[in-house]
């Protein structure tokens, strides 16, 4: 079965430092992965999405990024952290010929 | 573009109860999927249930059914026989049917179930 893995479970940085959270999935081959941003008390907004290694796309311009170094590896950075970049982030994934996506357990990211 | 309402913040249920959550969407696409998920404190995004546009009939998952609406473009969840374990944030969501289609999540309904 298919096991979706995400750390660390929760972060605290200063302000200006830099970021890496990750994503990997076990037991598929070529998943479309995606990173969404959940606010506090609010829905889930899409960062960035991938269909293969090295393929990514963004939908909201900021100053975070993401790589796909790996079939099942998704990774978001930041070489500076801002306030407003706290939030809870969930990474998914899902079967090119399906559509339902499957959730991790998330990043409770905190900026000071 | 397309976007997803959910009108209802907050809800609040006794066990045993019936409980339906609304969603409305807007789109011009006539293939896509829409789904309702779980979140419950945990904050553990959960699948509850799927709907296709092209099928006619309600889905249904145990005690979580749909009244699917093509044409007036709403999707609400009926949660029978309330149980506290139900007690979580709903979401619903669209997503046409091309690959790499990402979900498009209305901003959700916090559901207490209470004893």
């Amino acid at each position: 079965s298919q096991t979706i893995h995400q750390w660390p479970a929760t972060l605290v940085q200063p302000v200006g430092s830099p970021l890496s959270l990750e994503c990997t999935v076990e037991g598929t081959s070529n998943p479309n992965l995606y990173w969404y941003r959940q606010a506090a008390g609010r829905g889930l907004q899409l960062l960035f999405y991938s269909v293969g290694i090295g393929q990514i796309s963004s939908e909201v311009p900021q100053n975070l990024s993401a790589s796909r170094p790996q079939d099942r590896q998704f990774i978001l950075s930041s070489k500076k952290l801002l306030l407003s970049d706290s939030g809870f982030y969930l990474c998914a994934w899902r079967e090119p010929s399906y559509n339902e996506q499957f959730f991790g357990p998330g990043t409770r990211l905190t900026v000071l | 573009a397309q976007t997803v309402t959910q009108s209802q913040p907050e809800m609040s249920v006794q066990e045993a109860e019936t409980v339906t959550l609304s969603c409305t969407y807007d789109t011009s696409e006539n293939n896509y999927y829409l789904f309702w998920y779980k979140q419950p404190p945990s904050r553990q995004m959960i699948l509850v249930i799927r709907q296709e546009a092209y099928k006619q009939q309600n889905a249904t998952e145990n005690r979580f059914s749909v009244n699917f609406q093509k044409a007036a473009k709403s999707f609400s969840l009926k949660i029978s026989d309330s149980q506290l374990g139900d007690t979580a944030m709903y979401f619903c969501a669209f997503s046409r049917r091309q690959a790499g289609t990402a979900l498009i999540f209305g901003k959700g309904t916090t559901l207490s179930v209470s004893s």
